[in-house]
């Protein structure tokens, strides 16, 4: 299947400060990626969708202005997380679809965030 | 609201012998349906998808899809102690490229 890379896999930072996370679609061109978060034993979260070339479109409850996503180009968009806090402590996994609308998803490895 | 439901687990099954995994889904326009297996710390991996009503096999896997009951059900024969893991379900409406998830069924296969 298609690969997707996401780096860093683990972080620590400090409260307060901006983490910058990186998803690679390595083998195809990704139009859309999409970011989750996952808390311990839950679920996948929607976090925002990522179009190449436009503003990504956030789901309820998410805040733009501290999640940044920027999806510049076919193969990369980036997550920053801005001012982390303790509870932005999580999973985050980026996510692209090689063919439009298959809902055939391939998972970058995610990333552990840690916020201290 | 559109929602993926699951039993959360954990469900626990005999070494070689069949689980079987259910999902139902509340909105009757989804068109695709997946399952994808998570491991521990790691992110999910597509399994298997099945787009159109009946039986669809892979290997050990075949995935079941009734659009009238609006569930979709995964089995896996002869269960290996390596299929342990969370195993989700996940819906699209193919409207958008937006995928629904559900909570996830923590599946032990018992050595």
């Amino acid at each position: 299947g298609a690969v997707v890379s996401q780096h860093p896999s683990r972080v620590i930072c400090k409260s307060g400060t901006s983490v910058k996370i990186e998803c690679r679609s390595l083998d195809f061109q990704a139009t859309t990626m999409f970011w989750y978060r996952q808390f311990p034993k839950q679920s996948l979260m929607l976090m925002a969708t990522s179009n190449e070339g436009s503003k990504a479109t956030y789901e309820q409850g998410v805040e733009k202005d501290k999640f940044l996503i920027n999806h510049a180009s076919l193969t990369l968009s980036t997550l920053t997380v801005t001012s982390a806090h303790p509870e932005d402590s999580s999973f985050y996994i980026c996510s692209a679809s090689q063919w439009r609308n298959t809902g055939e998803l391939f998972f970058g490895e995610g990333s552990r965030l840690t916020v201290l | 609201q559109k929602e993926v439901e699951q039993n959360s687990g954990p469900l626990s099954v005999p070494e070689g012998a069949i689980a079987s995994l259910n999902c139902t889904y509340s909105d009757r326009v989804s068109q695709s349906f997946f399952w994808y297996r998570q491991y521990s710390g790691k992110s999910p991996e597509l399994i298997m998808s099945i787009y159109s009503n009946g039986d669809k096999e892979d290997g050990r896997f075949t995935a079941q899809l009734n659009k009238a009951s609006q569930y979709v059900s995964l089995l896996i024969r002869d269960s290996q102690p390596s299929d342990s893991a969370t195993y989700l379900c996940a819906v699209n409406e193919n409207r958008d490229d937006k995928i629904i998830f559900g909570k996830g069924t923590r599946l032990h296969i018992l050595p």
